[in-house]
């Protein structure tokens, strides 16, 4: 089983360039998100969707944006990207919201922007 | 507003010997409790919630986890430690309240020398 798989894996931008990340899940799961991850700081939840065409802002949405055109898919894009915006990635999904709180995470998307 | 603590940034065990690892939160209500782990560049797992119920929860690992409500405390156990355990353990909580999102702790860096 695939499970939630994110593309890119790495990634290297200019500041001021813009990108999409991919994440897809395979588990038909209604609800996902995207976090990043800094050292020392835990994860940090971006933005979330409870469902096809749904979106919500997270902790840190500022500087993201992100669609769910397809159940199955969650993109978050950085229109223009800044060196703060250096970090790990994690897309997850779950079943039941975050009321059981049993996310199935991606590997993560290392993204370095310069 | 809920927040979670996790007080140690490493914790240090030889292989066989018990193991806790921390964690205190802060929410208006009941809470959903979890831990994660995550390996080297890859995904937080899921280890083990407390919805509610038995205060000793069980999960994957031989891992456990004591729910104490006077103590706002979910620390995180396991009789023997492996040096396979060694990884970054995650504390996350949730008020039981719609609407609210997963906050998880910074994480604690668990290394079992052998």
């Amino acid at each position: 089983n695939a499970g939630v798989t994110q593309t890119p894996k790495f990634r290297v931008l200019k500041t001021g360039q813009s990108m999409t990340l991919l994440c897809a899940q395979d588990m038909n799961h209604e609800y996902m998100y995207w976090y990043r991850q800094d050292p020392g700081m835990g994860l940090r939840l971006i933005h979330y969707s409870v469902g096809e065409g749904t979106t919500a802002k997270g902790e840190v949405p500022d500087g993201y944006n992100v669609s769910r055109l397809k159940k199955q898919n969650f993109l978050l894009g950085l229109e223009s990207a800044a060196p703060s915006q250096t970090s790990v990635y994690f897309c997850a999904s779950s079943s039941s919201g975050q009321r059981t709180g049993e996310l199935f995470f991606g590997e993560g998307s290392r993204l370095t922007v310069l | 507003a809920q927040s979670v603590a996790q007080p140690e940034d490493q914790v240090n065990v030889a292989e066989g010997n018990p193991l806790t690892v921390k964690c205190t939160y802060s929410v208006s209500g009941n809470p959903y409790l979890f831990w994660y782990v995550q390996y080297p560049n890859r995904g937080l797992q899921f280890l083990l919630k407390y919805i509610t119920g038995d205060n000793l929860v069980k999960g994957s690992y031989g891992f456990e986890a004591e729910f104490n409500k006077s103590q706002t405390s979910f620390h995180l156990k396991k009789p023997s430690a492996l040096v396979s355990d060694s990884a970054l353990y995650f504390c996350a909580v949730r008020a039981n309240q719609a609407g609210t999102a997963l906050i998880f702790g910074k994480g604690t860096t668990l290394s079992v020398s052998s």
